[in-house]
């Protein structure tokens, strides 16, 4: 049975750090291209960021509105990815989730607020 | 960014309808859009992938079809478990962008 957990979300002030952890199973994690989705308050989704696999160098895409404060990667021994969040903004509010190629599987999302 | 404007944002609808979403794509995505379904608090559900095949246990009264650079799901005989939030979104390019969502509401 495929399934990604996310976990590591929370309330955080504006400009400070959190990193998401999206664990994952039951399907073959190191050939899998793996994305970060986020869902505003307003229910809209917002698709964030992208890893490539080991073939394709682990290469990195992201929206434009998170480039130079987040960042994705991946550990293949733990078949988890990672978004590491810097300088959060109030924008930043949202239900973030983790999905594998083909957008097929989700994980159940976690919470980030920023809010001083 | 590929813009793809959805419509309706809400729909009233019956149980038994038709109930037809488009999307339009500000330019050619070819056919690298997906469907998505969400209830609330649950993650998204993929239904339609490449703009017209059927997800893995995606009931038949669900499809996808494209015209140009519409793209269309289709539910046909409502049921009561579709009412539901629906998304489109653009593979083609990144970045990868959704449409603003249609809500489905019973009448």
């Amino acid at each position: 049975e495929v399934q990604l957990v996310e976990t590591g979300g929370g309330l955080v002030q504006p400009g400070k750090s959190l990193k998401l952890t999206c664990a994952t199973s039951g399907f073959t994690f190191t050939t899998a291209w793996m994305h970060w989705v986020r869902q505003s308050p307003e229910k809209r989704l917002e698709w964030i960021a992208r890893i490539k696999d080991k073939s394709h160098n682990y290469a990195p895409d992201y929206v434009e509105s998170v480039k130079g404060r987040f960042t994705i990667s991946r550990d293949d021994s733990k078949s988890s990815v990672y978004l590491q969040m810097n300088s959060l903004k109030e924008e930043d509010t949202a239900t973030y989730f983790c999905t594998r190629t083909g957008l097929d599987y989700w994980g159940q999302g976690v919470m980030v607020t920023v809010s001083s | 960014d590929i813009q793809m404007t959805q419509s309706p944002s809400s729909m009233s609808v019956s149980l038994g309808d038709t109930v037809t979403i488009t999307c339009r794509a500000s330019q050619d995505v070819g056919i690298y859009v997906n469907w998505f379904q969400q209830k609330p608090g649950k993650s998204p559900r993929r239904m339609i992938y490449r703009a017209t095949n059927l997800a893995d246990g995606v009931p038949s009264r669900f499809s996808g079809s494209r015209s140009g650079s519409d793209y269309s799901l289709t539910i046909s005989s409502l049921e009561s478990e579709d009412v539901a939030d629906y998304h489109c979104l653009q593979y083609d390019e990144n970045p990868y962008t959704f449409g603003a969502g249609t809500k489905l509401e019973l009448k």
